[in-house]
């Protein structure tokens, strides 16, 4: 069964501080990994897109990493702003249909504190 | 900035009541798509369509029905609202190719409450 789990659930950091997000996913067969960042009552907002020969991917404070062997990906904060707390969701798109299906993850709910 | 737009934002209505969510799109995407989010939940397909006259139900069964006239234009259709259909309903977007590995834009999002 194709799935996307992400960790940890929610996230609270203070300011400045870096953080990581983790997704782990089963999809198959494999054709891109994105990271979005979802704004409470808004819809999602693309981060990085990567396929299977990256491995990382920045987007200005953020970079994603991906392992396509093991199935894995990241996502890096660096020096987190207020404007950061968000939900950040992992998504995977196969490659079986030209649809491209995507996959989501329940997303990582982050805090920025001052 | 996506051009892609949903209106309204936010709706209450009764129930029994039909509503028709809009979604539109200036990026001439053939692919577009329906998704419903509860809080603190993924996102579940509902309805895609690869092009004019072109649609498909998704993943997740869904009594809310849509029609694909204009490449623009993707509106979804309940035509009688029920509390259960109290959710997030948020409309993409993006090319058509075959190797997928296409942007996929979002619109903000309808806030539907169904009283």
């Amino acid at each position: 069964k194709n799935q996307v789990e992400q960790s940890p659930q929610s996230l609270i950091i203070l300011e400045g501080k870096n953080c990581t997000l983790q997704c782990n996913y089963t999809v198959s067969p494999f054709s891109n990994l994105r990271w979005y960042k979802q704004d409470t009552g808004r819809g999602p907002v693309s981060l990085t897109i990567m396929t299977f020969s990256e491995n990382t991917k920045s987007n200005g404070r953020y970079t994603a990493t991906l392992d396509a062997d093991t199935k894995q990906s990241s996502l890096h904060i660096t020096a987190s702003q207020l404007s950061d707390s968000a939900s950040y969701i992992c998504v995977v798109s196969d490659r079986g249909s030209t649809l491209g299906r995507l996959y989501f993850g329940r997303g990582t709910q982050l805090t920025v504190w001052p | 900035e996506a051009d892609i737009y949903q209106t309204p934002r936010y709706l209450v209505i009764g129930t029994g009541k039909k509503i028709t969510l809009e979604c539109s799109q200036t990026m001439g995407h053939d692919k577009m798509y329906w998704y419903q989010q509860d809080p603190g939940m993924e996102l579940h397909l509902i309805h895609y369509s690869y092009g004019v006259n072109s649609t498909e139900k998704g993943d997740l069964s869904s009594e809310s029905t849509v029609s694909r006239i204009r490449t623009e234009h993707f509106p979804l259709t309940l035509e009688s609202a029920r509390p259960s259909h109290t959710s997030q309903y948020l409309c993409a977007s993006s090319e058509l190719r075959a190797d997928s590995n296409t942007e996929a834009f979002f619109g903000q999002g309808t806030r539907l409450t169904v009283v």
